[in-house]
C-alpha cells in the first residue's frame, strides 16, 4: 500500500520560502508510471493544482503558470521523496498543501493516494 | 485551462436518498473525469476514476457516467457515512483542475 507522509514547516514569512517534503512508502520515486504531484487548497480558489516530477529515462517537470516563476519540485532518490519550493511568498499562498500520486500509466490519469495535508500560513 | 463546473455547490438530503451531482467541462475530455471525496480535515480520496471506473476498495454505492463535456456522479442509497465534500477533476491535459466541489450535508 502506498503511503506519503508530509513534513514541513506550517508558518512562513512573507518573500521568504516555502518549503515541503513529501515522504513514499510502497512505491518509487523512480517508477515509469507514475507522478509526483503538489497541490493546494483555499477557501478562495478551491483546489489548485502547482506541478508535477516524474522519471521517463530522465526527469521532467511541468509547473502550473500561476507559479511558474517561483516554484521548483525536486525528485530526492536517496530517501525515495520529493519537494516544493516556493519562493517570495505572499499571504495569499497560504493554503493547504497536499502531495500526491498520479497514476500515469496509459490512458486516463488520476491521484491516488494523497499525503496527509500540510496547513502552511504565509506571516509576519 | 480547462474550466471544472459543479452543480449543486451544496445539498442536503437523507438517509436512503439518491444523490446526483453534475460536473461539465469547458471543452471536451473524453472520459478523462476523476471523483474524489473529501471528509473534513483529510484530504481527498479517489472515489472513480475515467469517469465510471470505481476504485477498488470503494463501496459500489458510489458511480459515475458521462463523456465529452457532461458528466455524473450519484450515490444510490446516501449513507451517513458519506457526509462529505465531492470534487471533480479532469485529467485531460495539462494543467489539471478540479471543480469548485459539491458539500453533501445530511
Amino acid at each position: 500500500q502506498v503511503q506519503l507522509q508530509q513534513s514541513g514547516p506550517g508558518l512562513v514569512k512573507p518573500s521568504q520560502t516555502l518549503s515541503l517534503t513529501c515522504a513514499i512508502s510502497g512505491d518509487s520515486v523512480s517508477s515509469n508510471s507514475v507522478a509526483w504531484n503538489w497541490i493546494r487548497q483555499s477557501p478562495s480558489r478551491g483546489l489548485e493544482w502547482l506541478g508535477r516530477t516524474y522519471y521517463r529515462s530522465k526527469w521532467y517537470n511541468e509547473y502550473a503558470i500561476s507559479v511558474k516563476s517561483r516554484i521548483t519540485i525536486n525528485a530526492d532518490t536517496s530517501k525515495n521523496q520529493f519537494s516544493l519550493q516556493l519562493n517570495s511568498v505572499i499571504p495569499e499562498d497560504t493554503a493547504v498543501y497536499y502531495c500526491g500520486r498520479e497514476f500515469t500509466a496509459g490512458g486516463p490519469n488520476w491521484f491516488d493516494p494523497w499525503g496527509q495535508g500540510t496547513l502552511v500560513t504565509v506571516s509576519s | 485551462d480547462i474550466q471544472m463546473t459543479q452543480s449543486p455547490s451544496s445539498l442536503s438530503a437523507s438517509v436512503g436518498d439518491r444523490v446526483t451531482i453534475t460536473c461539465r467541462a469547458s471543452q471536451s475530455i473524453g472520459s478523462s473525469l476523476n471523483w474524489y471525496q473529501q471528509k473534513p480535515g483529510k484530504a481527498p480520496k479517489l472515489l472513480l476514476y475515467a469517469a465510471s471506473s470505481l476504485q477498488s476498495g470503494v463501496p459500489s454505492r458510489f458511480s459515475g457516467t458521462g463523456s465529452g463535456t457532461d458528466f455524473t456522479f450519484t450515490i444510490s442509497s446516501l449513507q451517513p457515512d458519506d457526509l462529505a465534500t465531492y470534487f471533480c477533476q479532469h485529467s485531460h491535459s495539462i494543467p489539471w483542475t478540479f471543480g469548485q466541489g459539491t458539500k453533501v450535508e445530511i
